[in-house]
């Protein structure tokens, strides 16, 4: 079994200041972990992964997250928030067997003000 | 290569009214997913396939069916709509190697009404 908490349901912080986004899983399985970004009625886009190699993984857009696994936690970070990054952002995580499909927290709203 | 794509993108139906997404993938990827997407929950699995021929069912199944005929599409079905399918609906895919989860492309969403 597999679940996802992320312990923020809205996040709001000024433009060029640093944005964090919480986010702890539960795996019974080496897991894969991944962050996904939704823009106001669009798809999904990922954009980080963990898969198992580095734990501190970069990802598009200047985001990065670390994987601690003695603290099962897989949180989002950015030096300098923009406009644009203002989107709902997903933690999720999938077992690396069976059907691999993706367990999604319940998201965090990041409102960016000017 | 258009990666995946669903139709429609929109969608008005009446209580008790059938329909069927379709979702297409041009990634030659082995395993396709059906998600829901309701406000303040996610995305939760409704049908999954690993493969051309086989479908499985997810996290909440009840009131859909689907069918994985070709390897590039994956159709979802509702027999009776009802309110409660009300919702945005996500269809994914990936292509799993060895024993690592890579990451699953998605399309663009329909959004489905039920009056």
């Amino acid at each position: 079994a597999q679940s996802v908490t992320q312990l923020d349901s809205h996040v709001s912080v000024s433009e060029g200041t640093p944005v964090l986004l919480r986010c702890n899983y539960s795996s019974s399985y080496s897991p894969s972990l991944f962050w996904y970004v939704q823009h106001p009625n669009k798809g999904l886009q990922l954009l980080l992964k963990y898969t198992s190699a580095a734990t501190l993984v970069k990802g598009i857009n200047g985001f990065e997250a670390e994987f601690k696994k003695s603290e099962t936690s897989f949180h989002l970070t950015k030096p300098s928030a923009h406009m644009s990054d203002a989107a709902e952002y997903f933690c999720v995580v999938s077992a690396n067997t069976g059907r691999r499909a993706l367990t999604f927290g319940s998201g965090t709203r990041l409102q960016v003000q000017p | 290569n258009a990666g995946v794509t669903q139709t429609p993108k929109f969608r008005v139906l009446k209580t008790g009214q059938s329909m069927t997404l379709l979702c297409a993938q041009d990634m030659n990827h082995e395993y396709m997913y059906w998600y829901r997407q309701d406000p303040g929950m996610g995305l939760r699995l409704i049908h999954y396939s690993v493969g051309e021929g086989t479908t499985a069912k997810g996290e909440v199944p009840d009131g859909y069916n689907v069918s994985r005929l070709k390897k590039q599409n994956f159709l979802l079905g509702l027999e009776s709509a009802a309110p409660s399918q009300t919702s945005v609906y996500f269809c994914a895919s990936s292509y799993p190697r060895g024993g690592v989860t890579y990451e699953q492309y998605f399309g663009p969403g329909t959004r489905l009404t039920v009056t």
